[in-house]
């Protein structure tokens, strides 16, 4: 199992807002900053949420990501149809020396 | 543009060794950054194997630390994967990424993957 703990799935209709969280340990999200991806089907994963709560250039406003104790979250409001993708949370582990992703959380839009 | 492009066998044996390349375009390696792989076996989530500096300083997954080796080739703007000793557990989807380097887990450019099938 993953080190990083991730629902496998969340479901939304159109225009709602979702909640994923990552819930980890004093090792990764207690101790480090936590990074998004999504994973749309059949493409290569793709940075969604850095530094616990920053957009790259293009990130809709509606994907933001928080950060508390030793569990993330990422909200997608507005839920739209093309967000129904896999999204990972990933850190660094200072105990393992590298680093760690979730199981992944498979979003369905209704 | 930074680009990544995966390259090598699709198809590798038991016990054999896999061995992929990442051509990098757009950004050179020796300029800075981590540069790493990342797999995904069919159906499953993401795992990383390991990143490396191009000055060479590695860091690999400790679950693979004893059969991947990852180098840099500064000439050629690529880098390389070695997984020895496969089995079919080691089929999977492989990225190569572009890391911003130790101590955190950001992945800002992607491969588009290449799946690799371990099998007799």
């Amino acid at each position: 199992q993953s080190v990083l703990t991730q629902p496998p799935s969340a479901s939304g209709a159109p225009g709602q807002r979702v909640t994923i969280s990552c819930s980890g340990s004093s090792s990764n999200v207690g101790s480090n900053t936590v990074n998004w991806y999504q994973q749309l089907p059949g493409t290569a994963p793709k940075l969604l949420i850095y530094s616990n709560n920053q957009r790259p250039s293009g990130v809709p406003d509606r994907f933001s990501g928080s950060k508390s104790g030793t569990s993330a979250s990422l909200a997608i409001s507005g839920l739209q149809s093309e967000d129904e993708a896999d999204y990972y949370c990933a850190a660094w582990d200072d105990s393992l020396n590298g680093v760690v992703f979730g199981g992944g959380t498979k979003l369905t839009v209704l | 543009q930074v680009q990544l492009q995966e390259s090598g066998p699709r198809l590798v044996r038991p016990s054999e060794t896999l061995s992929l390349t990442c051509t990098v375009s757009g950004y050179s390696i020796s300029s800075g950054y981590f540069w790493g792989w990342i797999r995904q076996p069919p159906g499953k989530g993401l795992e990383w194997i390991g990143s490396m500096y191009h000055s060479g300083k590695t860091y690999y997954n400790s679950s693979l630390k004893s059969r991947v080796t990852i180098s840099v080739d500064t000439s050629k703007n690529q880098f390389s994967l070695r997984l020895s000793s496969v089995t079919a557990a080691d089929t999977a989807v492989f990225y190569c990424v572009r890391g911003l380097g130790s101590g955190n887990s950001i992945f800002d450019y992607w491969g588009q993957g290449t799946l690799v099938t371990v099998s007799s």
